[in-house]
């Protein structure tokens, strides 16, 4: 258990809909980053939030949205869903801002799959 | 623009046997970070590489990265069916606030 949670585990939607995937970061940590990963591939980066600031944007698509809030939990807000958009959505903590020498830590993710 | 190659892509071997996979890169890298991902589950930090030339050891997997920080290598001796899993190579990007990471070795250990 890496002490970051996510929520839904699991999540079927239709084409057109909007959801909100939900990151809580472990205790202490500073920094929640979001990750995609489709089916048999690697971790695609969406975004990094610091303290409640945007640190670092990725290949996040317009429709695509996040914040952290004063709690330091954040979300992941995806809007007029495409197929394409399923995969799995992955939320990660780290003690600082920076990546370089600090472990990140995964929840388990949020399954997406939209019909 | 700053990527990291992994090689090979898949790799399928017996238990018991040797292997080695490549994470490589035309750009210098500050640090390097190796992490496993089970089936449904969330990567693993396994070990992060700072120095060039620096070798770390990990029980079976020996972690090496490249003299001139541009690439890193694992190597697992004497496969388990638990080593199986998607290796991913991660590193820092020059603005510092997020990692590049690697497509993966998914690596099949069978029994």
């Amino acid at each position: 258990d890496s002490g970051v949670t996510q929520t839904p585990k699991h999540l079927i939607t239709a084409t057109g809909q909007r959801v909100t995937l939900r990151c809580s970061p472990r205790s202490g940590d500073l920094s929640v980053y979001w990750y995609q990963q489709s089916l048999d591939q690697g971790l695609q980066f969406l975004i990094h939030y610091y303290n409640g600031e945007e640190r670092a944007k990725g290949n996040i698509l317009e429709r695509f949205s996040a914040q952290q809030f004063p709690d330091l939990h954040s979300e992941l807000n995806l809007s007029s869903l495409e197929l394409g958009d399923s995969a799995l959505y992955f939320c990660a903590s780290s003690l600082s801002g920076s990546p370089s020498y600090n472990e990140q830590f995964f929840g388990p993710g949020t399954r997406l799959t939209v019909l | 623009t700053q990527l990291l190659e992994q090689s090979p892509q898949f790799l399928s071997i017996q238990e018991g046997e040797n292997l080695t996979v490549y994470c490589n890169s035309s750009s210098v890298f500050s640090s390097l970070q190796w992490y496993r991902q089970e089936p449904g589950e969330g990567p693993v930090l396994l070990v992060t590489v700072v120095t060039g030339g620096e070798v770390k050891k990990l029980k079976r997997l020996t972690f090496q990265f490249g003299d001139a920080r541009k690439d890193s290598s694992l190597h697992i001796t004497a496969a388990q069916p638990g080593d199986t899993g998607l290796y991913l190579c991660a590193g820092p990007m020059d603005s510092n606030y997020q990692l590049i990471w690697g497509a993966g070795t998914k690596l099949i250990i069978k029994p």
